[in-house]
């Protein structure tokens, strides 16, 4: 089946860290860039951080620059986020999400059920 | 960034109805733009990309138009598994922005 599964989310006190992994399953991983995208409770959907699907090149949005590192291990299939400096306004349902690729391909044609990390103290 | 706007925020429908979905970019991103399926507690789902190309296995009820900065989502006649939320997506630069979403309720 193809699929993507995210694990690891969890409740972390402010100023803590989190790894999540993003396993994927069913198609050739290495072909494809991954998204993770976020939802707060509520509220609407926004990107996280991206990485190419050769692992040379990632992006952050602003909010996680610096706080936030994702790499990917294509002999095992899996994505890794490694969130730090954790604030209550990472609260939030994370998803990752396969690119669809072609011409702009920042859209997303999988993606996983999400992990929900909360940050509270 | 581009910003996405939807409208409305809120709708409320009856099975059978004709629904539109609005969605406005804030500069123009050409064809560029996807729309998206989510129920409450489950992930998106892609339901159209390019504004009207419609994704493998959606049902054809759902079809997208638009181009520029002014874009719509229909359903044709609204089906019991189509209340949701949709959420519109640009995807003509990086990084990809959202609308807010519109949630689709029973009238």
């Amino acid at each position: 089946e193809v699929q993507l599964v995210e694990s690891g989310g969890g409740l972390v006190q402010p100023g803590g860290s989190l790894r999540l992994s993003c396993a994927a399953s069913g198609f050739t991983f290495s072909r494809y860039a991954i998204h993770w995208v976020r939802q707060a409770p509520g509220k609407g959907l926004e990107y996280v951080s991206a990485i190419s699907s050769d692992g040379r090149n990632t992006f952050y949005a602003n909010s996680v620059k610096g706080r936030f590192t994702l790499s990917r291990d294509d002999s095992k299939n899996t994505l890794y986020l490694q969130m730090g400096s954790l604030r209550t306004e990472d609260l939030a349902v994370y998803y990752c999400a396969r690119e669809a690729g072609g011409s702009k391909p920042w859209y997303f044609d999988l993606w996983g059920r999400g992990t929900l990390v909360t940050v509270s103290s | 960034d581009i910003q996405m706007t939807q409208s409305p925020a809120t709708l409320s429908a009856s099975v059978g109805d004709r629904v539109t979905i609005s969605c406005r970019a804030s500069q123009s991103i050409s064809s560029w733009l996807a729309w998206y399926q989510q129920k409450p507690g489950k992930a998106p789902k892609l339901l159209i990309y390019k504004a009207s190309s419609l994704e493998n296995g959606v049902p054809s009820r759902f079809s997208g138009s638009g181009s520029g900065t002014e874009f719509t989502l229909t359903i044709a006649s609204l089906q019991p598994d189509d209340f949701a939320t949709y959420y519109c997506q640009q995807h003509d630069s990086f990084p990809e922005t959202f609308g807010q979403g519109t949630k689709v309720e029973i009238k």
